[in-house]
């Protein structure tokens, strides 16, 4: 099955300690994207990544870091985390590369940061 | 003013009868334009994407386009209790790789 899938469903951590949430695709994307949703604010892009090792800042990436080591793969880290991250997370995928189409979603990460 | 503008609040109609959603975006220059339902708890699907001027329909789904105007609109159809959800509008500017999406609009069909 065609699919974009996450990891952790839910986290909760503490401030300060790293943590990654994990993306995968089977579809052979080019085109991977972080967002974060939050009430009243709807969805903003982090970073996203066009092809391997080529990634660039959304609008909201401080505090972030990403890598695109593989095609189907692009995980999310937090190096130190802290409460005003906490939000719901979601990867998008695409197949091409001027996001002209569709964006599949993962079915997203609660992250609280206590 | 924000990239993509969603300012109705919670939309309430009777089964049965058709909903409107309006979406305006500040980029000119931009090119593609979709439509995004999210239900409670779940990850946005697309439902409908528009590029030319005019109307475009998909089923119980219309999605009418002005560029000139900066505006967009969903219009559904025969409303169902199952299209209660929310629903993001999101634009996108040709080359630039980013979808920028508003911040989304409730409608809850009532039975």
């Amino acid at each position: 099955e065609a699919q974009v899938t996450q990891n952790p469903r839910y986290l909760i951590t503490v401030t300060g300690k790293k943590l990654t949430v994990t993306c995968s695709q089977n579809m052979n994307h080019e085109y991977m994207s972080w967002y974060r949703q939050d009430p009243g604010l709807g969805l903003r892009q982090i970073y996203y990544s066009m092809n391997v090792e080529v990634t660039d800042k959304g609008d909201v990436p401080e505090g972030y870091k990403v890598s695109r080591k593989e095609k189907r793969n692009f995980p999310l880290i937090l190096e130190s985390p802290s409460p005003n991250q906490t939000s719901l997370y979601f990867c998008a995928s695409s197949p091409a590369t001027e996001i002209n189409e569709k964006l599949f979603f993962g079915s997203g990460t609660q992250l609280s940061v206590l | 003013q924000k990239e993509v503008e969603q300012n109705s609040g919670p939309l309430s109609v009777p089964e049965g009868a058709i909903a409107s959603l309006n979406c305006t975006y500040s980029d000119r220059g931009s090119q593609s334009f979709f439509w995004y339902r999210q239900y409670s708890g779940k990850s946005p699907e697309l439902i409908m994407f528009i590029y030319s001027n005019g109307d475009k329909e998909d089923g119980r789904f219309t999605a009418q386009l002005n560029k000139a105007s900066q505006y967009v609109s969903l219009l559904i159809r025969d409303s169902q209790p199952s299209d209660s959800a929310t629903y993001l509008c999101a634009v996108s500017r040709y080359g630039n790789n980013r979808l920028a999406f508003g911040k989304g609009n409730q409608v809850v069909v009532i039975p």
